[in-house]
């Protein structure tokens, strides 16, 4: 049974437009939350995390929201850049960010097109 | 080149045959983790040390498979007898215990072939 979801396994934004990935959970006990980033023949790449004490944190173009009574987060990409073309993972932890026994989800591949 | 680093990139090999990975982490982080990833899925935690302890396994990792890191440093994944079921890409990762961002630097992977 998967932990975390990623229900939505292709996206596709107009550059300059807003991206927004979704991702939900079921296990309560996950208390921190991580998105990465992953182009094709590399390894992720970390982009923003998320402590459940919080429901929001900004990065620049990237924002997560967190609302943990639906169990659900997501990322927001604004503006969204042909760059930012790949696969995003959304991860979780029970560890408060301090394991390493991360739970992902199957990934959604963004495409911005120019 | 100061990220993590994994050897060999891509291995090819005949079912029942043993394949070994190595992963030179990030030379400052104590914590080192091997994932796998299937195509499709997400990465799937396998094992991480903390210096050269192994402190968790997943049940994913069968009595074929095995970690180790000796020094602390460099960590080595061995697989024996290897089965079609294990074409997959192995992912080493590193990071600084403490650093509570939960943030993991991946290698770009070893991708196995079991023919």
């Amino acid at each position: 049974d998967q932990q975390v979801k990623q229900n939505s396994p292709s996206l596709s934004v107009q550059e300059g437009r807003i991206s927004i990935l979704n991702c939900d959970y079921t296990n309560s006990m996950f208390d921190y939350f991580l998105w990465y980033k992953k182009y094709p023949a590399e390894g992720p790449t970390f982009l923003i995390s998320i402590s459940s004490i919080k429901d929001k944190n900004e990065d620049g173009r990237f924002t997560v929201f967190l609302n943990k009574s639906a169990k659900h987060l997501s990322l927001h990409i604004v503006p969204s850049q042909p760059g930012d073309s790949a696969v995003y993972f959304c991860a979780a932890s029970a560890g408060g960010g301090s394991q390493g026994n991360l739970i992902f989800g199957k990934g959604t591949k963004l495409s911005v097109k120019p | 080149d100061t990220g993590v680093s994994q050897d060999p990139r891509h291995k090819i090999t005949k079912r029942g045959q043993n394949v070994t990975f190595r992963c030179d982490p990030i030379s400052e982080h104590n914590r080192l983790y091997w994932y796998r990833q299937t195509l499709g899925q997400g990465p799937e935690f396998l094992t991480y040390f903390q210096n050269e302890a192994q402190l968790e396994k997943s049940r994913l990792l069968s009595d074929r498979f095995s970690a180790e890191r000796p020094k602390g440093s460099f960590s080595t994944l061995e697989i024996q007898r290897t089965e079609q079921g294990d074409s997959a890409m192995y992912l080493c990762a590193s990071s600084l215990d403490g650093r509570g961002t939960g943030e993991l630097f991946f290698g770009e992977g070893s991708r196995l072939t079991v023919l």
